[in-house]
């Protein structure tokens, strides 16, 4: 089936512990992208990648780092997280980029609750 | 600035009855627009994609139908249903560097 798949899907920790949220996706798509839904906005894109080792900032990257190693795999790193990062995160794959007119896959997010 | 504005916020509707979702953008140049469905605890799924050159896209009882010239887009449900209960979230594709701008949605409640 295809997916993206997120994990964890919920998360409570503290204030400065390094934490790593996976995403994993197993349809060859070239773009990806990370995303955090706060209530009363819309999506806001946090990082993309188009590709291996492509990685760009998007509207709110502060706070947040990526990398692409693998073509399936795009991992969100908070090395400090602060309770303004408590949100819903969404991790999204496509065949390609933003402007093209393939749908974007997204993953059933993961709730981060910093403390 | 490139924005998308949607309305009603929230909406709620009996079952079987239809409803349209509106959605205005200022986004341009513009490249396409997406409706998503997004169920509570889910993330969105795809509804329809249109281009420049269409002004009316179905999927089942979701149709979608877009304005360029007034840029303005909406989506009806006809007959809904209780698994119509959801956000629905337009998203505009384009501007510079043709990136994705998104609505901040409309949450639907259909009961019976």
């Amino acid at each position: 089936e295809a997916q993206v798949t997120q994990n964890p899907r919920y998360l409570i920790t503290v204030t400065g512990k390094k934490l790593t949220v996976t995403c994993s996706q197993n349809m060859n798509h070239e773009y990806m992208s990370w995303y955090r839904q706060d209530p009363g906005l819309g999506l806001r894109q946090i990082y993309y990648s188009m590709n291996v080792e492509v990685t760009d900032k998007g509207d709110v990257p502060e706070g947040y780092k990526v990398s692409r190693k693998e073509k399936r795999n795009f991992p969100l790193i908070l090395e400090s997280p602060s309770p303004n990062q408590t949100s819903l995160y969404f991790c999204a794959s496509s065949l390609s980029g933003e402007g093209s007119n393939q749908p974007q896959h997204f993953g059933d997010g993961t709730r981060l609750s910093i403390l | 600035k490139n924005q998308v504005e949607q309305s009603p916020q929230s909406l709620i509707i009996l079952e079987g009855k239809n409803c349209t979702l509106q959605c205005n953008y200022t986004v341009s140049p513009f490249s396409n627009l997406r409706w998503y469905k997004q169920d509570t605890g889910r993330g969105p799924v795809s509804l329809t994609i249109m281009t420049f050159s269409e002004n009316t896209k179905s999927n089942g009882r979701y149709t979608a139908t877009l304005d360029a010239d007034t840029k303005q887009s909406s989506l009806h449900i006809t007959a809904s249903q209780l698994s119509d209960s959801a956000s629905y979230i337009c998203v505009v594709s384009g501007g510079h560097g043709n990136k994705l701008v998104f609505g901040a949605g409309t949450i639907l409640r259909v009961k019976s």
